[in-house]
Parts: structure tokens; sequence; C-alpha cells
């Protein structure tokens, strides 16, 4: 799998969109972006996945530039319940590697 | 749909002990099965595959005997900590995929092994 890299941690306001950057630059054509989260003590909750396109759905859309070097989740309204650890993975087999993740602390 | 159920959730053994945790698939067939240990403020790793009906593929550095992975349905894996130490101490999540899902994998709520 590509490497990817996220920063390690960012804030955002409830209520407003979260905008969370994932640097894959080494990512190759058949491997998809997935993005998980992991709230405290709990097991990574998948959000949403792509190839190429822009992808949305009822948690989150997934922003893939053209050529695919990076890409952007967007939670659209953070709650509370969104603060956890965001992970970009890149993946083109049948494992999933975790990175560190990014800390993602929305705040009243 | 597509739910995983790990259990327990909490356990605490004696060193020495083993400690079997269980991880199923409630609504669907899982062929593959993955088991991750998590470390405080540390990252999932991956410890194993395991393949119903067949032997489980450990990564790197995961010893297969102290780490023993059955896979003997398509619903249920279990992963049982032989010998159990006190840097065993670690949060197991176990992952589950049907061949031809697209959303990729479903995770368990994940195991915390306390070993005194």
């Amino acid at each position: 799998d590509a490497k990817t890299t996220q920063p390690p941690s960012m804030d955002c306001a409830e209520g407003r969109a979260a905008n969370l950057p994932c640097n894959h630059s080494t990512i190759s054509g058949n491997e998809y972006v997935y993005w998980y989260r992991q709230i405290h003590s709990q097991g990574p909750q998948y959000i949403i996945h792509g190839l190429k396109n822009n992808e949305t759905n009822e948690m989150a859309s997934l922003i893939i530039t053209e050529d695919r070097k990076s890409s952007t989740l967007i939670l659209p309204h953070a709650t509370l319940r969104d603060t956890a650890v965001y992970y970009c993975i890149a993946r083109n087999d049948y494992k999933l590697s975790f990175g560190a993740g990014t800390t993602v602390t929305v705040r009243a | 749909g597509a739910v995983v159920s790990q259990h327990p959730s909490r356990v605490i053994c004696k060193s020495g002990t083993s400690v079997k945790i269980e991880c199923r698939s409630l609504d669907f067939q899982a062929t593959t099965m993955f088991w991750y240990r998590q470390f405080p403020k540390q990252s999932l790793m991956l410890m194993a595959t395991s393949n119903e009906g067949s032997k489980a593929t450990y990564e790197q550095g995961v010893e297969k005997d102290k780490f023993l992975i059955n896979h003997a349905s398509l619903t249920l894996s279990t992963l049982t900590v032989t010998s159990a130490h006190p840097e065993d101490s670690s949060f197991y999540i176990c992952s589950a995929s049907a061949s031809g899902r697209e959303k990729g994998y479903t995770f368990g709520s994940g195991t915390r092994l306390t070993v005194v």
C-alpha cells in the first residue's frame, strides 16, 4: 500500500465543516483511498472510499485531486461526536494498513 | 447490515494463562478476517489474516505459536493469546470482509486485554 501522510491533529468548531487532508503522492493507479475513524476505545468505523472521482455519502465527502496524489475528507457539519482519530489509507490489496492518522477534536 | 461482534470486550487474566477472543460476523459470511493489536496512543497494527478453512497468515514479527488463530466457519474467527504476559496487554480488534464488498472491512468493537 502507498504511504499516506496526515497532520497529527486538528481542531474544528462544532457546526462548521471539517476538512481533513491526506497526502498519498506515491499512490498507484489501482489503489483506492479509504477513510476510517476510531472513536476512543472502539473499533474503526468505515467512512468513505474512492478511486478517482469525488464521493459523497451520508457521513462525509471525499475530494480526490486529479493527479490522485492527495485527498480531502470533508465532514460537512462537525459535531462533538465526530471527535476521533481519522485514518486515510491507500489500499490495493486485501489488507488495510493504518498510519498514525489525524486526531480531530471538535470544540463547542 | 455488516455487523461484527467481538467478545469479550474486556478481560483480565493472570500471567501464564491463555485467553480466547471471539470475532463473529452477524449478518454476512466473512471469507477473510483480520486481527489487529493497538497499544495506547498508537495506531492499529495488523497481526494476522485468517481465511476460512485454511491457516492464518501472520505478519512479520508476530509469533504464530503465541497468537493462535482459528477461522473454522464463515462467521467465526478466534484469537487465543497463549501463556499471556503483561507485555501482551493491549487492545485487540478484529475485522471481517466478505468477498465482493466494496466498503472494505467492518471492525469489531475491540477487546481490552490486561495481563496481571
